[in-house]
């Protein structure tokens, strides 16, 4: 089945810099990957995702890039702000619609 | 559009009691996937449904795990004769189809006396 691996699982950065956090995916087949936002007792949020067919997606300070040969992907925040600190999840599912594989996710501190 | 809706957001049981766990996905969204979280931990997979069929369970313990999702009402997750190792908090996500976006509920967090 599906492994995913991320890293970081913490990252400190200064309010307005850049964070970066990569995941790792085991399965060829996968061809889905979202990014999930979770803030302390709240639920996973959707804040991006990357389907296998493009190599780099954008939303604002956000971005997503992908590199299915070495089956790779990364989420690239910029200009960070304190309201992004939260712990980052990333995903992947395969081709045959099966279940979501997370990674153990990142948690990421925004310091003023 | 209601997003995906859990019921009981909290729930406290005693060892040895039957804990149950609601789910209704947003609408027109007929996959349900469920999810436990530890505290400060990642979200582990347990079941995939969709309506009147498991899809997947492979991350579901064998014994007194079980899910439902039937063709009216929510989904529903029921865990028989709790222990203490069951605290966790329960997600729930729903998706319109086997390729579609996946969208979590609030959850609902069991607590384990």
């Amino acid at each position: 089945g599906e492994n995913v691996e991320q890293h970081p699982s913490t990252l400190s950065v200064q309010e307005g810099d850049s964070a970066v956090i990569k995941c790792t995916y085991s399965d060829s087949a996968s061809n889905y990957f979202p990014w999930y936002k979770q803030e302390l007792g709240k639920r996973p949020q959707l804040i991006i995702d990357i389907r296998s067919n493009v190599g780099e997606k954008k939303d604002q300070r956000i971005a997503v890039t992908l590199n299915k040969t070495a089956k790779h992907f990364s989420l690239h925040i910029t200009e960070t702000q304190p309201e992004d600190s939260a712990v980052y999840f990333c995903a992947a599912r395969d081709n045959y619609g099966q279940n979501f594989v997370f990674g153990p996710g990142t948690r990421l501190s925004v310091l003023p | 559009n209601a997003g995906v809706m859990q019921n009981p957001r909290h729930l406290v049981r005693r060892r040895g009691q039957e804990a149950r766990l609601r789910c209704s996905p947003m609408k027109g969204h007929s996959h349900v996937y469920w999810y436990r979280q530890l505290p400060e931990e990642g979200l582990k997979f347990m079941v995939y449904l969709q309506k009147e069929n498991i899809i997947d369970e492979s991350g579901m313990p064998k014994e007194r795990f079980s899910a439902e999702f039937p063709k009216e009402g929510p989904s529903i997750l029921r865990i028989q004769q709790v222990v203490r190792g069951d605290s966790a908090a329960y997600f729930c996500a729903s998706s319109p189809s086997s390729t579609g976006e996946l969208f979590f509920g609030e959850g609902s967090r069991l607590t384990v006396l």
